[in-house]
């Protein structure tokens, strides 16, 4: 099946440090990957949908200048959190969508902001 | 109300025991549907597509009620492997083939 790497796996930052988060497709070209945030206990809930060469649909209640992200490529899409919180700790994951539609995720980054 | 609803949680049952998952959605024009499940701090890995016509895949069967707007998943001998978060996932095309995950309904399969 197709694969969707994220890198970094796990991150600690200080609070107000910048932290990026890199999402690749391996396989396959994917023109839209999606962001996603998950607290604990909690579903997934969809930021933004981030499309190759265009600017990052933003959901409500996402701040786009927060959360910045780029598709530069058709394999890799970036989101950066910047002067990251306490409270921007969460578990992030992207997704890719494949030839039938289905979502192919990644396997996450857990943000840690101290 | 919240655009894709699932039973609430959690689901202790027996090993071998036959348990049933529902969820269901709010917007009509939801074209695509999927079951995925989610371990313990990890990412959501695809169980299943939903079809109309139904799907079976080994011991797992989605179905499908557009008139109902309806979405169900039967897990059959259960085993200790299925213990896992479960969810369910619609495509909304008509905004730009936006998902909408469910809130999760927690399985665990007890010896």
């Amino acid at each position: 099946g197709a694969v969707v790497s994220q890198h970094p796996s796990r991150v600690i930052c200080k609070s107000g440090t910048s932290v990026k988060i890199e999402c690749r497709s391996l396989d396959f070209q994917a023109t839209t990957m999606f962001w996603y945030r998950q607290f604990p206990k909690q579903s997934l809930m969809l930021m933004a949908t981030s499309n190759e060469g265009s600017k990052a649909t933003y959901e409500q209640g996402v701040e786009k200048d927060k959360f910045l992200i780029n598709h530069a490529s058709l394999t890799l899409s970036t989101l950066t959190v910047t002067s990251a919180h306490p409270e921007d700790s969460s578990f992030y994951i992207c997704s890719a969508t494949g030839a039938y539609n289905e979502q192919f995720f990644g396997p996450g980054t857990r943000l840690t902001v101290l | 109300r919240k655009e894709v609803e699932q039973d609430p949680g959690p689901f202790n049952v027996p090993e071998g025991a036959t348990v049933a998952f529902n969820c269901t959605y709010s917007n009509s024009a939801s074209q695509s549907f999927f079951w995925y499940r989610q371990d313990c701090r990890k990412e959501p890995k695809l169980l299943m597509s939903v079809y109309s016509s139904g799907n079976e895949d080994g011991r797992f069967t989605a179905q499908l009620n557009r008139a109902s707007q309806y979405i169900s998943l039967l897990i059959r001998d259960s085993k200790l492997s299925d213990s896992a978060t479960y969810l369910c996932v619609v495509i909304l095309y008509n905004q730009g083939g936006k998902l909408i995950f469910g809130q999760g309904t927690e399985l665990s399969v007890k010896p």
